[in-house]
């Protein structure tokens, strides 16, 4: 199946860092959504974006859909050790049938070094 | 406390044997979703169910399967056709409405043994 381009694949950071991270398509998308992964856990909404150019935060998360909506990204400011996990980015193309899906980025592997 | 459970967390299958996995949640969600986690591959989508009695095949179906009796509960069987079994298999769900995001339960980690 199709997945999203996600990168960096991985990241070691100093604790106090900000921190960026994207997704690109090659395909037109309506939703995209950005969830954090801890180890042995399930994945867990941060953010979700429905609009083309919208900007949006949650604590010290921000993401952006972007304006050609085949690409968003994800910004971490002054990260801490809890931020440590894998990020995922998923997207979906439309609302009816096999569009509906979300398809999966392969995650951004965030280490953080207090 | 409304959410999604998926028991049990660990899961032990002998070759050839069926297991089932149980995924079951008090969200009164219309929609459920399988989704197999190996390392380095993210998320990739067995089966989904949009409404009861209803499911359609994901991207790697194959040896696996599904019901969708109750609104609540949607469990998958790995069956002996899944050569490869081992893997962490998570259960999502979401409600009916367009575009609202799918939230997940704390996953099932299956080894053969």
């Amino acid at each position: 199946g199709q997945q999203l381009n996600q990168s960096p694949q991985s990241m070691f950071i100093q604790e106090g860092e900000d921190v960026s991270m994207n997704c690109t398509s090659s395909s037109i998308f309506n939703t995209w959504l950005w969830y954090k992964q801890d180890p042995g856990e399930g994945p867990v909404l941060l953010i979700a974006l429905y609009k083309a150019g919208e900007l949006t935060s949650n604590g010290r998360l921000t993401a952006q859909f972007g304006i050609t909506r085949k690409d968003s990204f994800l910004n971490i400011s002054a990260s801490i050790p809890s931020d440590v996990g894998i990020y995922f980015c998923a997207g979906q193309r439309g609302n009816a049938g096999n569009n509906r899906k979300l398809i999966w980025g392969l995650g951004t592997s965030l280490a953080v070094n207090p | 406390d409304g959410g999604i459970t998926q028991s049990p967390k660990y899961l032990f299958r002998k070759e050839g044997q069926n297991v089932t996995l149980s995924c079951e949640q008090n969200l009164n969600h219309d929609a459920m979703y399988w989704y197999r986690q190996d390392p380095g591959q993210g998320l990739r989508l067995i089966y989904y169910s949009q409404i009861v009695n209803d499911f359609q095949k994901g991207d790697i179906a194959e040896g696996y399967s599904v019901s969708r009796e109750k609104k609540e509960s949607f469990p998958l069987t790995v069956t002996s056709a899944q050569k490869n079994p081992t893997a962490f298999y998570l259960c999502a769900s979401k409600t009916g409405a367009l575009n609202q995001p799918q939230h997940f339960g704390d996953g099932t980690r299956l080894s053969i043994l």
